[in-house]
C-alpha cells in the first residue's frame, strides 16, 4: 500500500531554536498533505492543510508564523516549528491521500509521527 | 461543523472477551466518510476501515467488525476474542467527500487495554 514517511521520528531541541519535520509520500504524488498535533493522551487536532505550490491553509488558532509549512513538491511537505518553546512539545503527525485512480477520500496514509521535546 | 464523539475514554477487558467501541458523529454533509484507526504505543496510526455514508452494510474482517447505523449516526467497532496485541488507542474519524473537504475530524479516542 501507499506509504508516507515522516522524519525525524523524535527530536529534542533547545528553546528558541527551530525544528524542521519532513513528510514524504514514497510511492504516490500528494497534492495535499495534512499536519496534525497530538498532546499526550489526547486526540489528533488538525493544524493545517498543505497544498503543493500554494500557501497552506491553517486551522483557527494555529499561528502561521510559528508553524511554517512548505509543500514545494508533490512528494514532500515540511513543517518548521520556529522559535520553539516547551509548550510546543508534542507529537506531530502528517498524512496524505493518494488520489490516483482511487477517487477522493481513500484512507489517509499517516506518517510515523514526530515526537518533539523542547527543553 | 463536524464532530465525532467517543464516549468511552478507557476500556479494560480480559483476553478473549469481546469488546465494542462506540462512535457517534455529527455532520451536515449528505455524503461523508467514516474511519477507524488504531494507535499502538509506538504512535503511528494504523488504518482499519473506511466507510462511505451510502454504504450501510456491516463489515467483518477477521476478529474485527463494524456496525454502521446511519439512523443513529453511529459507527461502532467490535473486536471479538480480544488479544493482548489489540491493546491500543482507537480513533474514530470523519471527513467530507467533496474536494477540499478531505480533512479528518477525530474523536477523542478510546484506550483499550486487554488484560492477559
Amino acid at each position: 500500500g501507499a506509504v508516507v514517511s515522516q522524519h525525524p521520528s523524535w527530536v529534542i531541541c533547545k528553546s528558541g531554536t527551530s525544528v524542521k519535520i519532513e513528510c514524504r509520500s514514497l510511492d504516490f504524488q500528494a497534492t495535499t498533505m495534512f499536519w496534525y498535533r497530538q498532546f499526550p493522551k489526547q486526540s489528533l487536532m488538525l493544524m493545517a492543510t498543505s497544498n503543493e505550490g500554494s500557501k497552506a491553509t491553517y486551522e483557527q488558532g494555529v499561528e502561521k508564523d510559528k508553524f511554517l509549512i512548505n509543500h514545494a513538491s508533490l512528494t514532500l511537505s515540511t513543517l518548521t516549528v520556529t522559535s520553539a518553546h516547551p509548550e510546543d512539545s508534542s507529537f506531530y503527525i502528517c498524512s496524505a491521500r493518494d488520489p490516483s485512480g482511487r477517487g477522493m477520500n481513500t484512507e489517509a496514509f499517516f506518517g510515523q509521527g514526530t515526537r518533539l521535546t523542547v527543553v | 461543523a463536524q464532530k465525532v464523539t467517543q464516549a468511552q475514554t478507557e476500556i479494560s477487558v480480559v483476553e478473549k472477551e469481546d469488546v465494542t467501541l462506540d462512535c457517534v458523529y455529527e455532520t451536515r454533509d449528505t455524503t461523508y466518510y467514516l474511519f477507524w484507526y488504531k494507535q499502538p504505543p509506538s504512535g503511528e496510526l494504523v488504518f482499519l476501515i473506511r466507510r462511505n455514508s451510502f454504504d450501510e452494510q456491516n463489515e467483518i474482517s477477521g476478529r474485527y467488525s463494524w456496525n454502521f447505523q446511519k439512523s443513529t449516526s453511529s459507527f461502532n467497532f467490535t473486536i471479538t476474542a480480544s488479544q493482548v496485541v489489540d491493546s491500543a488507542v482507537y480513533f474514530c474519524a470523519l471527513s467530507g467527500s467533496s474536494f477540499g473537504n478531505e480533512k479528518l475530524t477525530f474523536g477523542t479516542g478510546t484506550r483499550l487495554t486487554i488484560i492477559p
